[in-house]
């Protein structure tokens, strides 16, 4: 069936540096996507989204970038702290209503070295 | 602060065993969604649920599996007859606005555990 993944599983940056962390995903009708961030022992913590008709999308320190062309979304985390130390995951839904749950991808760790 | 408080944090249950988790949303709003986590693995979704039924269901939630709102508040999922690959962490999250939008917040989830 569809999925989202990822193409990194861990990802080592040093702290201060900027970090970029992709996933691919094979649904075409996708048109809803998040990057939610996972501590250990805690739920996913929302921190970006955006839709299809975008291809860029910025907040405090992350920028998420869309190119429906080749499928593919990255998380960009500018000036990296230890705190950014996470699993990030992404997820994606095909249509804008409520019900629909959200495909998540893999999982890339997210380690920051001092 | 969270979005949903869930209980328990932890239950450790007999293979065989019903199991009901628990999730207590702080503000009163419609749409409400179970996931599962296997350690080390992805987030999975179960079911989505609206207006006191069922809205979406993945291949997962099979009959096992039943969720409700008995009391108007409190969002429960209940595993009937636990088996060792039921372990793992199960996260309830809602929706922010009584219209649904797609953004999903997630509890501190459950930590299951079957023997």
């Amino acid at each position: 069936g569809e999925s989202v993944g990822l193409h990194l599983p861990t990802l080592s940056v040093q702290e201060g540096d900027n970090s970029i962390i992709n996933c691919a995903y094979s649904n075409s009708a996708s048109d809803y996507f998040i990057w939610y961030k996972q501590e250990s022992g805690k739920g996913p913590q929302f921190i970006i989204d955006i839709r299809s008709n975008m291809d860029k999308r910025q907040g405090q320190r992350v920028t998420v970038l869309l190119n429906k062309t080749v499928k593919h979304l990255s998380l960009q985390i500018a000036a990296t702290q230890p705190g950014d130390s996470a699993v990030y995951f992404c997820a994606e839904t095909e249509s804008g209503g409520g019900a629909d749950g959200l495909t998540f991808g893999k999982g890339t760790h997210l380690i920051i070295q001092p | 602060e969270p979005e949903v408080t869930q209980t328990p944090s932890h239950q450790v249950t007999q293979m065989g065993q019903e199991v009901i988790l628990r999730c207590v949303p702080i503000s009163n709003h419609l749409y409400f969604y179970w996931y599962r986590q296997i350690l080390g693995q992805k987030v999975e979704f179960l079911v989505s649920f609206y207006n006191n039924e069922i809205s979406e269901k993945s291949e997962i939630f099979d009959d096992q599996f039943s969720v409700e709102r008995p009391d108007g508040s409190n969002f429960t999922l209940k595993i009937r007859s636990t088996k060792l690959e039921d372990s793992a962490m199960y996260f309830c999250a809602r929706t922010r606005t009584p219209s649904g939008e797609e953004t999903q917040y997630f509890g501190p989830g459950t930590r299951l555990l079957v023997l």
